[in-house]
């Protein structure tokens, strides 16, 4: 079947630090979309990525979509104590059926004041 | 943003009673609802899908009979656990897909944490 997987499984950083999380799919993907969830909370939306090599940025992050539009990157600049949390890359797949979007296992990250 | 409500927040219940959680979405309307479960440090695990006025749709290993969906509205999804078991105390998640197009985004609630003694 269809997985997404992300690496790495836990990022500890500096508080000030960058560091890039990386989601990569077995299968081609119509889009992929990023969330976020705090501690105790549940998925924020954050971003959709839909073009072929596309990159946005928001604030202090940067997201990528791959050119074969089977991986994506999360780029965190000057990390800070709010950005604690697990975050999740999920994806439609193209050949797929019922449009159901296909989280990754999410990155865990943790910042050290 | 789009809002998406949850009740209860948590519940304990005794094994072998049922738990019905509702989930709404209160500024929009969602042709289309999932119901997910997470683990403690794991990832989402949708459960099924549901559609406003149809029957829902579930995943494999996921028991319908155990997991009772209604989706009456285009506001309004329940999820019933049925019988409930210590097994299947989790953080269960409801989300919502606007009428926009069916690749958008997903709106969380905030979700049920479910303890079955």
């Amino acid at each position: 079947g269809q997985q997404v997987m992300q690496i790495p499984q836990y990022q500890h950083v500096q508080e000030g630090e960058d560091f890039t999380t990386y989601c990569n799919s077995s299968t081609t993907l119509s889009n992929i979309q990023w969330y976020k969830q705090r501690p105790g909370g549940h998925p924020v939306f954050l971003i959709q990525l839909v073009k072929s090599g596309e990159v946005k940025k928001q604030k202090r992050l940067t997201f990528q979509f791959g050119e074969a539009k089977k991986n994506s990157s999360l780029h965190i600049t000057a990390t800070q104590t709010t950005d604690v949390g697990t975050y999740f890359c999920a994806g439609y797949p193209i050949k797929a059926a019922g449009n159901k979007l296909t989280f990754g296992g999410g990155t865990r990250v943790l910042v050290k004041p | 943003g789009a809002v998406v409500s949850q009740h209860p927040s948590w519940v304990i219940c005794k094994s072998g009673t049922s738990v019905k959680i509702e989930c709404r979405s209160l500024d929009f309307q969602a042709t289309t609802m999932f119901w997910y479960r997470q683990f403690p440090k794991q990832s989402l695990m949708l459960m099924a899908t549901s559609n406003e006025g149809s029957k829902a749709t579930y995943e494999q290993g996921v028991e319908k009979d155990k997991f009772l969906i209604n989706h009456a509205s285009l506001t309004l999804s329940t999820l019933t656990v049925t019988s409930a078991h210590p097994e299947d105390s989790s953080f269960y998640i409801c989300s919502a897909r606007g009428l926009a197009g069916i690749y958008n985004e997903q709106f969380f609630g905030p979700g049920t944490r479910l303890t079955v003694l």
